[in-house]
């Protein structure tokens, strides 16, 4: 069975702190999404990679990072975590070459900024 | 801008048969999706529709209008499993997923 999974599932954070939430996908699909799901809102797009060591900035990359040293892993970062950001955080993966593109998730890390 | 728009909760009776629209208007069209996603897990793939017409699945049915920017996603012998949301995703010309915020279905007994 394919599996995309998420460190965490729900973390507490303070304002300031850094934060880490990583991803790992056992299915050796080239491309991974990091996606933040809201109330009201649809999913939006943070940043996504096609490859190790690529990185493109989605729809609302600011406050965050990425890093994807192996095809993998795929980390989201926040550098100085702030209360906008108390979201619930969706990995994703697919295939580079597939007709329909796929998207297979994680089940979320729900992270909450005090 | 893009938009995806479609209704925020239905509700149905278990044994019944829905339909939740999904109407779009994106720059460009490269296919449209349905998720389904339980609360506090993830979204998994449904369905995949790129051109004109129905796509039927076992008890799920997709179709797709593109000249009215407009599809839905039929449920039939509807199950209390089926209580969940339900995603619609365009990805427009430049292979980009455009998301919906999702319709939200309750299954009575």
């Amino acid at each position: 069975d394919v599996k995309v999974t998420q460190s965490s599932r729900y973390l507490v954070k303070r304002t300031g702190e850094k934060v880490f939430l990583e991803c790992v996908q056992d299915m050796d699909h080239e491309n991974m999404f990091w996606y933040r799901q809201d109330p009201g809102l649809g999913l939006r797009l943070i940043y996504f990679s096609y490859d190790v060591k690529m990185k493109e900035k989605g729809d609302i990359p600011e406050g965050y990072s990425v890093s994807r040293e192996k095809k993998e892993r795929f980390s989201l970062i926040l550098e100085s975590a702030s209360t906008n950001q108390t979201s619930m955080y969706l990995c994703a993966s697919s295939l580079a070459d597939t007709h329909t593109g796929e998207l297979f998730f994680g089940e979320g890390s729900r992270l909450t900024v005090l | 801008g893009q938009n995806i728009d479609q209704p925020t909760e239905m509700t149905a009776t278990e044994g019944a048969i829905v339909q939740i629209n999904c109407t779009y208007q994106t720059s460009g069209f490269n296919g449209l999706f349905w998720y389904q996603q339980h609360a506090g897990e993830a979204p998994t793939f449904l369905s995949y529709n790129v051109l004109d017409g129905l796509e039927e699945k076992g008890r799920f049915s997709s179709f797709l209008s593109r000249s009215k920017g407009y599809s839905y996603l039929l449920l039939k012998e509807l199950q209390m499993k089926d209580s969940a949301s339900y995603l619609c995703a365009v990805k427009d010309s430049n292979y980009q997923l455009i998301w919906g915020a999702g319709t939200k279905l309750i299954i009575k007994p």
